[in-house]
Formats: structure tokens, sequence, C-alpha cells
């Protein structure tokens, strides 16, 4: 069975701090996808990243840097220097290579940034 | 970039109604569609999977005679909501898959929501 645990319900920081989000998954297969998903109050979803079961290089993008390690079965989510924009609920979510598209969500972090 | 439509956004029907909603992809075709439900502060949780030209195919326990899903065209899914109750009140998501010529798309893109109130 597929599973993805978000042990964080919710995370408050002030502006300027650095927050990392953790990711746990469970699987057995040896190709499956992760990704990261931001949902503003607005409710629409928006797409962060994907990795691949094969890929265990870190990724950067801008403020944004992940860390998937599958020693630990963990896809961690760090934003640097974080900002009120960046208020809102953010979902792990993981997908086997071999079922087109479903998706296994976390329950998610709610993440506050304070001014 | 690939654009998933919902309509409407916003709906607010009184129990025992049916209500419709729609999904579309804008500029692309989806072989592949998927219906998400979500209830406030919680996870996304599945509800089916809807394939062009086949019936739908329902997570457990969710009920196929209440919860109907077509998906008549490569662009278009509908979910239609049958003798809504108060408890199907929530935040329905879909998301479309591309089809490829020869091959399979692994990306997925989700459309902005209907939240649906019923009354």
């Amino acid at each position: 069975a597929q599973k993805v645990t978000q042990a964080q319900t919710e995370i408050s920081v002030v502006e300027k701090e650095d927050v990392t989000l953790d990711c746990v998954y469970e699987t057995r297969d040896t190709t499956y996808y992760l990704f990261w998903y931001k949902q503003p109050p607005s409710g629409e979803l928006v797409f962060l990243i994907r990795r691949n079961s094969f890929d265990e290089q870190n990724e950067i993008s801008g403020r944004y840097s992940w860390n998937f390690q599958k020693s630990t079965s963990s896809f961690n989510f760090t934003i640097t220097a974080s900002q009120v924009v960046d208020s809102a609920v953010y979902f792990c979510a993981l997908s086997r290579g071999s079922t087109l598209g479903r998706l296994y969500f976390g329950r998610g972090t709610q993440l506050t940034v304070w001014p | 970039g690939a654009v998933v439509s919902q309509h409407p956004s916003r709906v607010i029907c009184k129990s025992g109604t049916s209500v419709k909603i729609e999904c579309r992809s804008l500029d692309f075709q989806a072989t592949t569609m998927f219906w998400y439900r979500q209830f406030p502060k919680q996870s996304l949780m599945l509800m089916a999977t809807s394939n062009e030209g086949s019936k739908a195919t329902y997570e457990q326990g969710v009920e196929k005679d209440k919860f109907l899903i077509n998906h008549a065209s490569l662009t278009l899914s509908t979910l239609t909501v049958t003798s809504a109750h108060p408890e199907d009140s929530s935040f329905y998501i879909c998301s479309a898959v591309p089809g490829l010529a020869g091959g399979v798309s692994y990306e997925q893109y989700f459309g902005p929501g209907t939240r649906l109130t019923v009354t």
C-alpha cells in the first residue's frame, strides 16, 4: 500500500525564517514519483516539484529546496527566508510508476508566515 | 501551459437536488481525469478515475449511484452529485492527464476546484 505522512499539521514562523516541511512515504514500488503542491486560501493546487525514484539529487529553485533521501523514505521541503506569501497548505504526494497519475496525498501542513 | 477549468467555481443547492460539475482541459486532450474531494482542513481524497469512453473506476467507499461521472470526450468530464445532502458539502477538485501519441504523460494538471454547499 502507498502512504504519505506529513507529521506537521501546522507550522508558524516569522518572516525571513527558514522552515522545513517533512514528508515520509511508504511504497514497495521501485519506480514511483514524489510531488509537492501548494494550496493557497483560494484552494487551487499549485504544482511545485516532481521527483522520480531514481533521481536522488537535491533540487533548489529560488528560495525552495527539496531533499530526497531514499534511505529514510523522506522528501523534505525547505523554504529559505520565508515570506508572508508563502502562507498556505503544502501537500506531499506520491504516485506509483505503474498507475498513471493517481496521487496519494499526505494530510498537508498548514504554514503560516507572520510579518 | 496546460489549463484545466472547472465550472461552476461555487454552487449552493438545496438538499435533494442534483448538481453537475464540469471539468475541462482547455488546451490538451485528457485521456484520464481524476476527481478528488477535500473536506475543510483535510487532505484530498480520490473519488474516482475517469477514462474517456469507458466507465469510471470508483474508490472504495464512494457511492457510484450518488456521484455520477461521465467522461464523454477527451476534454470534458462531469461529476454529478445526485440527491445532494448537507454532508456532501465539500471542495471538489478535478485533474487531467494529457494523452500523448505513442506514449504516456506523468504530468497532471489540476482544476481550480468547485466549492459545493448543500443547504
